[in-house]
């Protein structure tokens, strides 16, 4: 298994035009989150699904932010339109199973100037 | 209040030093228990999970105190490569895990 992979690995992009970012979880896992990382504010949950189904949204910064789980092999964060704040480094990740915690992505490093 | 607490750091230790690093967790229904280590510009990655009875695995030594809500790792003779920074993870129930900040550790030559 290949683990989670997300996609771009690095991301510049101006402010006001639209993000996306995208993931490819492990299989046979039904559970994705999506984190951002900052220093100031360290890992935040944005938001996770379950089958996917979105189940907890609240993290998500506000409704420029948007996830969706089309199916149990992709997921995708967008942000319309992205600002300068928004910068940060984006991970998902499934659970590795019981008891065993987390496996993350190597993240998107988001840039937006 | 914040699910998990850490202190943030830095720790710099000398090679070869033992240092210990605490998180405490508001939930006293807290579940499972990790360490995480995140090398700079890289993903965090699983260290080791605590158990009630506290684990061991080479230098590396975790442990719970579930009656003051803390977990503990210490790492006993330090090497150069340990600097990292780490993550306690707790989760209540379900999937949903909570990380503290990170402590940032630098081991000195």
């Amino acid at each position: 298994d290949a683990g989670v992979i997300q996609s771009p690995r690095h991301e510049v992009t101006e402010m006001g035009q639209e993000v996306t970012l995208r993931c490819k979880p492990i299989s046979g896992h039904n559970s994705l989150f999506w984190y951002r990382q900052t220093m100031m504010r360290g890992l935040e949950l944005l938001i996770y699904f379950n089958n996917n189904v979105p189940i907890d949204d609240s993290g998500m910064p506000e409704d420029r932010f948007s996830a969706k789980m089309p199916n149990a092999s992709f997921s995708t964060l967008k942000i319309q339109p992205s600002e300068p704040r928004d910068s940060a480094v984006y991970f998902c990740a499934t659970p590795t199973g019981t008891g065993y915690g987390y496996t993350f992505g190597s993240g998107t490093r988001l840039t937006v100037v | 209040r914040k699910e998990v607490e850490q202190d943030p750091g830095p720790f710099n230790v000398p090679e070869g030093a033992t240092v210990a690093f605490n998180c405490t967790y508001s939930n006293s229904a807290s579940q499972s228990f990790f360490w995480y280590r995140q090398d700079c510009r890289k993903e965090p990655k699983l260290l080791m999970s605590v158990y009630s009875s506290g684990n061991e695995d080479g230098r590396f030594t975790a442990q719970l105190n579930r009656a003051s809500q803390y977990i503990s790792l210490l790492i006993r003779d330090s090497k150069l490569s340990d600097s990292a920074t780490y993550l306690c993870v707790i989760s209540n129930t379900g999937n949903q895990f909570y990380f503290g900040t990170g402590t940032s550790l630098t081991v000195i030559p």
